[in-house]
Formats: structure tokens, C-alpha cells, sequence
């Protein structure tokens, strides 16, 4: 079994519908992030946590939310999705004190906003 | 603003030559550099951590450099073979040790047997 689960792997939506985008880790990390990759662009952090009481804005977290509802899920929700958002999202879980940079990920969840 | 730049154009070999990617980045001054794999429709996976005080970091069969005066990174694959065939990814973060990875948009390499 995955480390880092994302669901769902892949979903299609409508323009203005709210999409959840569901993360949980089994490494016992503290730290998780959400970033944005889209093609020719480089990983775009979105939001990070470093505990369940933790939340912080990364570089594009415009139209984007997130929840830590546990130590172990992390999930980033869209509002009102809007075609722009069409990406490819991928979790990732960092351990305070590891080796700097060094971040597991997901598998990726491809969403495509009609 | 911080960017970073790799090669966009795919980097086609053979099998056995040494492959070289290069990462620039500019107006950042890194803490640590980064060396991720992407396979396709698969997560980044970590390779190698150099940090600014080192020049070079070897695992197995890659190596890379760090020139903080050239705000350069070198990545590169001895005895290449067709399973190290993905986009690789350079990432820079600071000293703060956050995990916030700023990260190149990666290079492909294909590697012909």
C-alpha cells in the first residue's frame, strides 16, 4: 500500500462545482502540503501544514482551502472550480527534522474542470 | 522574483553515456538543492540532497554540483540505462528547513539502448 494516498485519482467536474480532493499518509509525518503541477510549469506549493492545528497560504492558494483533519489527512477543496484549475495535485508529507527538501508524494490526482 | 530554469527540451542518449542536466536559478540564494524523479503519471521521488556548503554529492551512480556563484546545479548519470528514462526535477529551499520546495519545471531524459 501507498504511503501517500490521494483520492480520487482523477475526476472530471462542471465549472462552479466544489471539489474535495482528499489526502492521508501512513509515514507518521507531521508536516503536509499540497502542490500544483501543470505542464511546462514547475510544482506550485499551494497550501502546507505542519499540525492538525496548522494552516498556511503557499504561493497560489487563491480559490483553494484546505483542512488537516488529522495528523495523517490533509484535503483541498475548490469552492467554485473554474477551467484554470484543470491540473494535476499532488500531497506530500515532510518529517520536522528530516533531511531538508526532502518530501514523499503522492500519487497525483488529475482533475479536469469542464 | 525567485525562478529556477532547466532544459525544456528532452535530453536524448545512449545507453552507458553519461547523462548532464543542468538547474539555474536566480535571484534566490539556496540553502539546500534538490534532485527529484518523475516518472510518468507518478509523484516526484527523491534522489539527492546537496547543500550550499558542498560542491558535490555522490549516491551510486549520480552525482551533483552545486556552484553558488554560478547559481548552478549540475545532475549527472554515469553508465545510463533505459530505467533511468523520466523528468527530473531540481528544487531549492531555504534555511529554514520548511519543506517549501520552489521547483524547475524539469528536463525529460530518454536513454536509447
Amino acid at each position: 500500500d501507498a504511503d501517500v494516498t490521494q483520492t480520487p485519482r482523477n475526476r472530471i467536474t462542471k465549472t462552479g462545482k466544489r471539489i474535495m480532493l482528499e489526502c492521508s499518509q501512513t509515514k507518521g509525518h507531521d508536516r503536509m502540503y499540497w502542490y500544483r503541477q501543470d505542464p511546462g510549469l514547475g510544482l506550485q506549493l499551494i497550501y502546507y501544514s505542519f499540525d492538525v492545528k496548522d494552516i498556511n497560504k503557499g504561493e497560489i492558494s487563491d480559490g483553494y482551502s484546505v483542512s488537516r483533519q488529522a495528523q495523517a489527512k490533509f484535503s483541498l477543496s475548490l469552492e467554485s472550480a473554474i477551467p484554470n484549475q484543470t491540473a494535476l495535485y499532488f500531497c506530500a508529507t515532510g518529517q520536522r527534522g528530516g533531511p531538508p527538501g526532502e518530501l514523499f508524494f503522492g500519487e497525483g490526482s488529475r482533475l479536469t474542470v469542464l | 522574483s525567485q525562478k529556477i530554469e532547466q532544459n525544456s527540451e528532452a535530453l536524448n542518449i545512449q545507453e552507458g553515456k553519461t547523462a548532464t542536466l543542468t538547474c539555474n536559478y536566480t535571484n534566490y540564494s539556496p540553502a539546500y538543492l534538490q534532485w527529484y524523479r518523475q516518472d510518468p503519471g507518478r509523484g516526484p521521488v527523491f534522489l539527492l540532497l546537496i547543500r550550499e556548503n558542498e560542491k558535490e554529492k555522490r549516491k551510486e551512480r549520480l552525482k551533483v554540483t552545486f556552484d553558488t556563484t554560478l547559481k548552478q546545479s549540475l545532475f549527472h548519470i554515469t553508465a545510463s540505462q533505459p530505467a533511468d528514462s523520466a523528468t527530473y526535477l531540481c528544487a531549492l529551499t531555504g534555511s529554514s528547513n520548511t519543506g517549501k520546495l520552489i521547483f524547475g519545471q524539469g528536463t525529460t531524459l530518454q536513454v536509447k539502448p
